[in-house]
């Protein structure tokens, strides 16, 4: 079956240090989506990327779709304290079914 | 506005006793919706999901199962819970295919 693989697993930066978080798919994706999830909530929609290539910033966030279109990264720059959390990138196969399989995830500690 | 309820949002459970969660959104129609679960400090895990009316398809055979009795209801069962079952569940909805999904407060279930 299709995995999505998210590297590191943990992310402990000093508040202003840049963080990325790198995804992998065992198969090419339609979309990729990356979601972010605070401790003890529920993961929140960031953004979705469609094209191969594609890059989209929101604010500090930078996402990018590799070109194969099986693996993504998500780049923050300048790490605020908010930013703590859980990121997960989530793949959207090429196929007739309509779910969404979750990377597992990078949990990102921001030491003030 | 499209919302989404779930609930209880903590249970505890003897071993052995059955289970029901649900979950319901409202102002869509005819929505995508899924079972996650998600393991202390791990990634999400799709259990199931669905696309209509008593269609439901299931990702990890398990002693879990869901029924959708209604649009835009979707409830998680068990005859017989397991200590393997804790977790948080979280119930999720999408419009469709390659569109973003929105996650319920999710419950958090421990079987002791």
């Amino acid at each position: 079956g299709q995995q999505v693989m998210q590297i590191p697993q943990y992310q402990h930066v000093q508040e202003g240090e840049d963080f990325t978080t790198y995804c992998n798919s065992s198969t090419t994706l339609s979309n990729i989506q990356w979601y972010k999830q605070r401790p003890g909530g529920h993961p929140v929609f960031l953004i979705q990327l469609v094209k191969s290539g594609e890059v989209k910033k929101q604010k500090r966030l930078t996402f990018q779709f590799g070109e194969a279109k099986k693996n993504s990264s998500l780049h923050i720059t300048a790490t605020q304290t908010t930013d703590v959390g859980t990121y997960f990138c989530a793949g959207i196969h090429s196929g007739g079914y309509q779910k969404v399989t979750f990377g597992t995830g990078t949990k990102l500690q921001v030491i003030p | 506005s499209q919302t989404i309820h779930q609930w209880p949002a903590t249970l505890v459970q003897p071993v052995g006793s059955p289970l029901s969660l649900e979950c319901t959104v409202e102002g869509t129609s005819n929505p995508n919706l899924y079972w996650y679960r998600q393991a202390a400090g791990r990634g999400l895990q799709l259990l199931f999901y669905s696309v209509g009316i008593g269609q439901i398809s299931s990702e990890v055979p398990q002693n879990l199962s869901a029924s959708r009795p209604q649009d835009r209801q979707f409830i998680l069962s068990s005859k017989k819970l397991l200590l393997s079952d804790s977790g948080f569940y979280l119930c999720a909805w999408s419009t469709g295919k390659y569109t973003e999904a929105f996650f319920g407060q999710g419950t958090r279930l421990t079987v002791v």
